[in-house]
């Protein structure tokens, strides 16, 4: 699966749109890109995923690039209860079989007053 | 409340004791997972069962057995530990892959360990 880079750490004013960046220049034509959360000593949080398409749901979008070398989560009214670590994971998905996610060290999020 | 439940939720045990943890889940998946994530360290993958067949094995350690003894049950036995052992280890669940729904994984809350 295809290595990522996240920044380590980002801060964002409660209120505001949150935007996550993620690289994946190494990602082949087959991989989805991932993103989940971990708020605090709790079990990680799906939040979205997709292959080359902008995706929405109801609680972030996922833009990727045209090239597919990098994408963005966005947040779009931060609260405080969106601070958490956010991981951003490349993997080929075959259908049938089980996912296998590998966890990077994830950008941590804090939203402030 | 992901529908992935864990017990116990902290454990403290010696290095000579037996012990298991116990995942439950109630969605209906066909794949179950082990996670550990120790202090300041990415959440490594242990184990991966689809379909009751365990189908990933990441040179983990013998000390650690898991048992997948039908879709909606995972253990994971514990013997001889070290203290390196201590961390918090998650269980996930989901669907096999399907272009269509995906295959999101369901975390369940974790069992703190602590070997002393």
């Amino acid at each position: 699966d295809a290595k990522t880079t996240q920044p380590t750490s980002m801060d964002c004013a409660e209120g505001r749109a949150a935007n996550l960046p993620c690289n994946h220049s190494t990602i082949s034509g087959n991989e989805y890109v991932y993103w989940y959360r971990q708020i605090h000593s709790q079990g990680p949080q799906y939040i979205i995923h997709g292959l080359k398409n902008n995706e929405t749901n109801e609680m972030a979008s996922l833009i990727i690039t045209e090239d597919r070398k990098s994408s963005t989560l966005i947040l779009p009214h931060a609260t405080l209860r969106d601070t958490a670590v956010y991981y951003c994971i490349v993997r080929v998905a075959m259908a049938g079989t089980a996912s296998k996610l590998t966890f990077g060290t994830g950008t941590r999020l804090q939203v402030t007053l | 409340e992901t529908g992935v439940t864990q017990t116990p939720r902290h454990l403290v045990m010696g290095m000579t004791n037996k012990k298991s943890l116990k995942c439950e889940q109630h969605l209906g998946h066909n794949a179950m997972y082990w996670y550990k994530q120790s202090a300041k360290k990415p959440l490594e993958l242990m184990f991966v069962y689809s379909l009751e067949e365990r189908v990933e094995n990441n040179s983990v350690p013998s000390r650690f057995s898991p048992e997948c003894p039908n879709s909606s049950h995972l253990f994971l036995h514990l013997h001889t530990l070290q203290p390196e052992d201590s961390a918090l280890y998650l269980c996930a669940s989901s669907r096999l892959w399907t272009s269509g729904a995906g295959d999101t994984q369901y975390f369940g809350p974790g069992t703190r360990l602590t070997v002393l």
